[in-house]
């Protein structure tokens, strides 16, 4: 158990640039979440995937974000023509399914960016 | 949708003190699970404590212990024994069961321990 990873640690970009994150979860883990995390505040969900299906989007999600996860292993999070406001913590997490919700979230590192 | 509130954005303790942090929950649903969660520094958030709502009896973990208050929609975390490791960002956690699988943070609060 390597534990849930994210790639990169830190991106600093432009505004108006796109932008790609992975995150790569424990291996039997079926369910993976994205975060959003600003300065002060807890994370906010933005959306969640059982395999490799996207079943719950947030609404902060707006169609400049994307989410794959084409294989049911690691995901991606794209942000197209990135704005200011988007500069924040991006946080995976994985999840084995369990019964009546007894799952436990495990957290990567966090992908931090900040766009200029 | 549910939120969750941290009112203590800051507290402290002294090493070997026992501290109780805050939160509050606003939910019409009966069935859910709440969470505290320990963000240290720079570290990755781990889980410290889980309380299942039907549940009447407290979670307990080691030195930590919560009181969940299912009528007022309180979920207080108590750390016993505090210890140097204990520093760290806590977050208290929603999750509904009939909504799906949104999990719902405060906004966090900051523990530092005193030697």
């Amino acid at each position: 158990d390597t534990g849930v990873s994210q790639d990169p640690r830190h991106k600093i970009t432009k505004r108006g640039q796109n932008v790609t994150f992975r995150c790569d979860p424990i291996s039997e883990h079926n369910r993976l979440y994205w975060y959003r995390q600003t300065l002060g505040q807890g994370p906010e969900f933005l959306t969640y995937f059982q395999n490799e299906a996207q079943l719950e989007k947030s609404r902060l999600l707006s169609d400049r974000f994307s989410a794959e996860r084409p294989k049911g292993s690691f995901s991606t999070l794209e942000i197209q023509r990135t704005e200011q406001g988007d500069s924040a913590m991006y946080l995976c997490a994985s999840s084995r399914e369990g019964t009546s919700g007894k799952e436990t979230q495990y957290f990567g590192p966090g992908t931090r960016l900040l766009v200029l | 949708a549910q939120t969750v509130t941290q009112s203590q954005p800051e507290m402290s303790v002294q090493e070997a003190e026992t501290v109780t942090l805050s939160c509050t929950y606003d939910t019409s649903e009966s069935d859910y699970y709440l969470f505290w969660y320990k963000q240290p520094p720079s570290r990755q958030m781990i889980l410290v404590i889980r309380q299942e709502a039907y549940k009447q009896q407290n979670a307990t973990e080691n030195r930590f212990s919560v009181n969940f208050q299912k009528a007022a929609k309180s979920f207080s975390l108590k750390i016993s024994d505090s210890q140097l490791g204990d520093a760290a960002m806590y977050f208290c956690a929603y999750r509904s069961l009939p909504s799906g699988n949104q999990f719902y943070f405060g906004t966090g609060t900051s523990l530092t321990v005193i030697p």
